[in-house]
């Protein structure tokens, strides 16, 4: 199983909007809405912010949300802020009743 | 609150074998899955394999099926992974992350543990 992919960087000023994509396959993300985002600062272990594609756990801004076409998810954050600054990796199910993560997307606040 | 508290690191040499062990808290134990996920350095995060509700139920990717063996101890709310014949691209960290009541999604996270292997 390939890892989903991802742009490895996506930046944009406070206050603006930048959206990162998750391509996938018919295998994976086009069979399932079993799709989640986790946000990950350096050095610390990764945190929920999304789920089922769209949905926010309690205690998650929202600025952060979620979309799915095809065999691509997104995540969409508004209003960007400074401690938005992070790695993000998407996951999903798979067929073969697996997870696979993507490749990573390390966000910049300029 | 649930908290998943790992074991500490490990330097390893290559061929030799490897537990980590994930300690959760809370009384709802039974009723979650628990899945690791490992992370090399500088790199992506990569599933690994899941351990069902039941104990009794494993799943592991193709990658690492014939050396991977992921077990629970429900009398100790204890989580295992057992990683066999480590080689040098095994050096990672290793993180175990519940999952509730088939919800496929990883709620709450351990803190990691660093595996190295080194000759």
């Amino acid at each position: 199983q390939s890892a989903l992919t991802q742009p490895p960087t996506v930046s944009g000023s406070p206050g603006q909007s930048v959206t990162i994509s998750c391509t996938g396959t018919s295998s994976d993300i086009g069979s399932y809405n079993h799709v989640s985002w986790y946000q990950q600062p350096p050095g610390t272990a990764p945190k929920l912010i999304i789920y089922e594609v769209t949905n926010r756990p309690s205690g998650v801004p929202d600025r952060f949300s979620g979309s799915k076409s095809g065999n691509t998810a997104s995540l969409t954050i508004s209003g960007l802020q400074a401690e938005d600054e992070a790695t993000y990796f998407c996951t999903s199910y798979t067929t073969t009743y697996t997870y696979v993560f993507g490749s990573g997307t390390k966000v910049t606040v300029l | 609150q649930v908290h998943l508290v790992q074991s500490g690191a490990e330097v390893k040499k290559p061929g030799a074998s490897v537990r980590v062990s994930c300690k959760a808290s809370g009384d709802t134990f039974p009723t979650y899955n628990v899945h690791w996920v490992r992370q090399g350095p500088g790199q992506g995060l990569e599933w690994m394999g899941i351990v069902f509700a039941d104990g009794r139920d494993t799943r592991y990717t193709q990658k690492f099926r014939d050396r991977l063996t992921v077990t629970r101890d429900t009398s100790t709310s204890t989580i295992y992974m057992d990683l066999r014949s480590l080689r040098s691209e095994d050096t990672a960290i290793y993180y175990c992350a519940r999952e509730e009541d088939h919800s496929f999604n990883f709620d709450h996270w351990g803190q990691g543990t660093l595996v190295t292997v080194s000759s």
